[in-house]
């Protein structure tokens, strides 16, 4: 049981290139979200999901696309990267059945745009 | 809107030190609050929660009083250990539920020997 995981785990991009940022889970969760964190700002949702299919917009959704096509993956993508997107980026599960505190968090991927 | 303010660290304490990390928030209702702990290349895990006034919540030698009058949830650890050494961030859920989670910008402990 793997958990969430993240991949890269560090990446540098230079303006307007895209990228994508992988996350997957293995616990069967229905629930998926990305958050953003920055130095003095916590962190702050992105995009969310509720199921395979469903996504909606969080706090901070400009500049990033989201689809889920499976239950267990919900890539978040940057389609022409800006400096102010330089962050930690951290993706999140949680099952239908629990309550919003009891997300489970990858290990995060740390952007840079030059 | 709803928002978690934190003490700024980093906090450096001497293995065995008595730690408080203070957090207030605001928010209407009765929101539920949560600490998460980050340790050092890995994502956040729930450390403790308190879902209604007066609740205390405690785990790891850890607590936290939900405190309605001083709308205050602050961490408390009678005496750390250097394996403590994370990031630990407040958080809430308004009332009603929802997915989203309001955190705190984070407070850095590191604990010495």
């Amino acid at each position: 049981n793997a958990g969430v995981t993240q991949t890269p785990k560090f990446q540098v991009l230079k303006t307007g290139q895209s990228m994508t940022l992988q996350c997957a889970q293995d616990m069967n969760h229905e629930y998926m979200s990305w958050y953003r964190q920055d130095p003095g700002m916590g962190l702050r949702l992105i995009h969310y999901s509720v199921g395979a299919g469903i996504t909606d917009q969080g706090e901070v959704p400009n500049g990033y696309n989201v689809s889920r096509s499976t239950t267990e993956d919900f890539p978040l993508r940057l389609l022409s990267a800006a400096p102010s997107q330089t962050s930690v980026y951290f993706c999140a599960s949680r099952s239908s059945g629990g309550s919003s505190y009891e997300q489970y968090f990858g290990p995060g991927t740390r952007l840079t745009v030059t | 809107g709803d928002s978690v303010t934190q003490m700024e660290g980093p906090v450096t304490l001497s293995e065995e030190a008595f730690l408080t990390i203070n957090c207030t928030y605001t928010a209407t209702g009765y929101p539920s609050l949560f600490w998460y702990v980050q340790y050092p290349g890995e994502g956040l895990q729930l450390l403790l929660k308190a879902t209604k006034a007066d609740d205390k919540g405690s785990n790891k030698g850890f607590e936290a009083t939900y405190r309605k009058e001083t709308t205050s949830f602050h961490l408390e650890k009678g005496s750390v250990q250097v394996s403590d050494s994370a990031v630990y961030f407040c958080a809430l859920r308004a009332t009603g539920g929802g997915n989203k989670l309001t955190f705190g910008t984070g407070t850095q402990l590191k604990v010495e020997l």
